[in-house]
C-alpha cells in the first residue's frame, strides 16, 4: 500500500517568514496529493490539492509543488502570520482495485508562527 | 465548499455500553464515507471505508464486530463503537467525498470526542 512520509514533525518560524513542509510517497500510481490544516479540537480543512499533471500550483500564499518522479511534494507559506499555526497534514491518494480512493496521511507537522 | 455533519462532537459513556456516531453528507451525496481515528498529536488513522448499500472494508488490526458501521442513504454513515472500554477513548472523525468530480475532494466532520470511564 501507499506510504506517505513527511518532514519536519515541528517548524517553528518568526512572522513574515517562510515555511516548507515536505512530503514523499510510495505508490508511483498515486495522482491526488492534497494539503490539511488542523487547528486544536477541528475538523481537519483543505487548504489545496494538486493532481499529478501538474507541477505546481499556487493560492495566495500558499503553494504546492510536485516532483512525480521523485515521488515527493512540497508545501510551501510565504509572509506567515500566527494564524498560520496549526497542525498540516499531507496526504496521497490511490485507487483501490474497487475503484474507490483512498488518502493515506503523512504524520504531520506542527507550525508555529511566533509573532 | 461542501459541509459534513458529524454529531455528537463530545460523548463520555460508561465502561461496556455502546455509542453511535452520525456522519451526515449535507449539500451532497457520497457513495463514499470514511472513518478516522486520531490520537493526540498525532495523524489520522484509516478505520474504514462505509460503502452506501453495500458492507464497509475494515483496516487492518480494526475490529468489525467492535465498530460497526452502516451506511443505508447516500447522505448518512454511522459508527457504533459496541461495549465501549477505557482504550476506545479517542477522537474519531469522519469524511466523505464529493463525487461531482472525477476525483472528488473529500470533506471531514468537525469529529466526536469519546471519552470511556
Amino acid at each position: 500500500g501507499e506510504n506517505v512520509e513527511q518532514h519536519p514533525s515541528t517548524l517553528s518560524v518568526q512572522e513574515g517568514d517562510s515555511a516548507v513542509i515536505k512530503c514523499t510517497y510510495s505508490d508511483s500510481a498515486s495522482n491526488y496529493f492534497p494539503w490539511y490544516k488542523q487547528e486544536l479540537g477541528k475538523r481537519p480543512q483543505l487548504i489545496i490539492d494538486i493532481r499529478s499533471n501538474v507541477g505546481e500550483k499556487k493560492d495566495q500564499r500558499i503553494a504546492v509543488t510536485l516532483n512525480k518522479t521523485a515521488k515527493h511534494f512540497s508545501l510551501h507559506i510565504t509572509e506567515t502570520q500566527p494564524e498560520d499555526s496549526a497542525v498540516y497534514f499531507c496526504a496521497a491518494s490511490s485507487t483501490m482495485n474497487s475503484g474507490y480512493s483512498t488518502l493515506t496521511f503523512g504524520k504531520g507537522t506542527m507550525l508555529l508562527v511566533s509573532p | 465548499g461542501a459541509v459534513v455533519s458529524q454529531h455528537p462532537s463530545r460523548v463520555i459513556c460508561k465502561s461496556g455500553t455502546s455509542v453511535k456516531i452520525e456522519c451526515r453528507s449535507l449539500d451532497f451525496q457520497a457513495t463514499t464515507m470514511f472513518w478516522y481515528r486520531q490520537f493526540p498529536k498525532q495523524s489520522l488513522m484509516l478505520m474504514a471505508t462505509s460503502n452506501e448499500g453495500s458492507k464497509a472494508t475494515y483496516e487492518q488490526g480494526v475490529e468489525k464486530d467492535k465498530f460497526l458501521i452502516n451506511h443505508a442513504s447516500l447522505t448518512l454513515s454511522t459508527l457504533t463503537v459496541t461495549s465501549a472500554h477505557p482504550e476506545d477513548s479517542s477522537f474519531y472523525i469522519c469524511s466523505a467525498r464529493d463525487q461531482s468530480g472525477r476525483l472528488g475532494k473529500l470533506f471531514f466532520g468537525s469529529g466526536t470526542q469519546l471519552s470511556v470511564l
